[in-house]
């Protein structure tokens, strides 16, 4: 298996342009996470979905963000408008049940 | 807050000696997991304990939980230069993760 897939590894954009990040989970899983890592902040939950179904999303900072997962292999993470406190590296990460997380390799965001 | 909280923060030692870290969290929990990530890099999963087991080992990772405490720690034996990365603990809420702020290891040759 490939492990799970990030797209893009960096970006950099201006402030208030439209971001999306990308996330292809491991084959069977059925749990599905975003995290946003910064200095500051350390490791942020920003949403999870079990069976593509969005259960928690208390960690979404406000409306500027949104996430997607159309189907089971796929799931977006969109900013709009972008500022430069979004820049951060975002993971997505998935997981059979409660078991162990398995990363991606992240997408690291700048915002100017 | 329900996150882990890891210490030290920081841990600088020389290749070959042994490198200890310790996981402090407030609720009970389902399990406890650590996890490390080299820089640039996503995290990866290297141990799970559960809530009813008190020691588990992994090649030169041997891991502890004491619910007690509400603690767990991370041992790390004959360390190796490539194990320099933060490491972190990931407490299961539910079917929620949540990561404390990592230890910082460096192991020097």
């Amino acid at each position: 298996d490939a492990g799970v897939i990030q797209s893009p590894r960096h970006e950099v954009t201006e402030m208030g342009q439209e971001v999306t990040l990308r996330c292809k989970p491991i084959s069977g899983h059925n749990s599905l996470f975003w995290y946003r890592q910064t200095m500051m902040r350390g490791l942020e939950l920003l949403i999870y979905f079990n069976n593509n179904v969005p259960i928690d999303d208390s960690g979404m900072p406000e409306d500027r963000f949104s996430a997607k997962m159309p189907n089971a292999s796929f799931s977006t993470l969109k900013i709009q408008p972008s500022e430069p406190r979004d820049s951060a590296v975002y993971f997505c990460a998935s997981s059979l049940m409660t078991g162990e997380l398995f990363f991606g390799e992240g997408s690291r965001l700048t915002v100017l | 807050s329900q996150q882990g909280e890891e210490d030290p923060q920081a841990l600088s030692i020389q290749e070959g000696e042994n490198a200890t870290m310790n996981c402090s969290y407030k609720t009970s929990i389902n399990n406890l997991q650590w996890y490390r990530q080299n820089s640039g890099r996503g995290l990866v999963h290297l141990i799970l304990i559960r809530s009813n087991e008190r020691e588990k080992h992994s090649g030169r990772l041997r891991v502890t939980l004491d619910t007690s405490k509400k603690s767990s720690s991370l041992l790390i034996t004959a360390s190796r230069a490539a194990d320099t990365a933060s490491y972190f603990c990931a407490i299961l809420y539910g079917q929620n993760f949540v990561f404390g702020p990592g230890t910082r290891l460096s192991v020097l040759p």
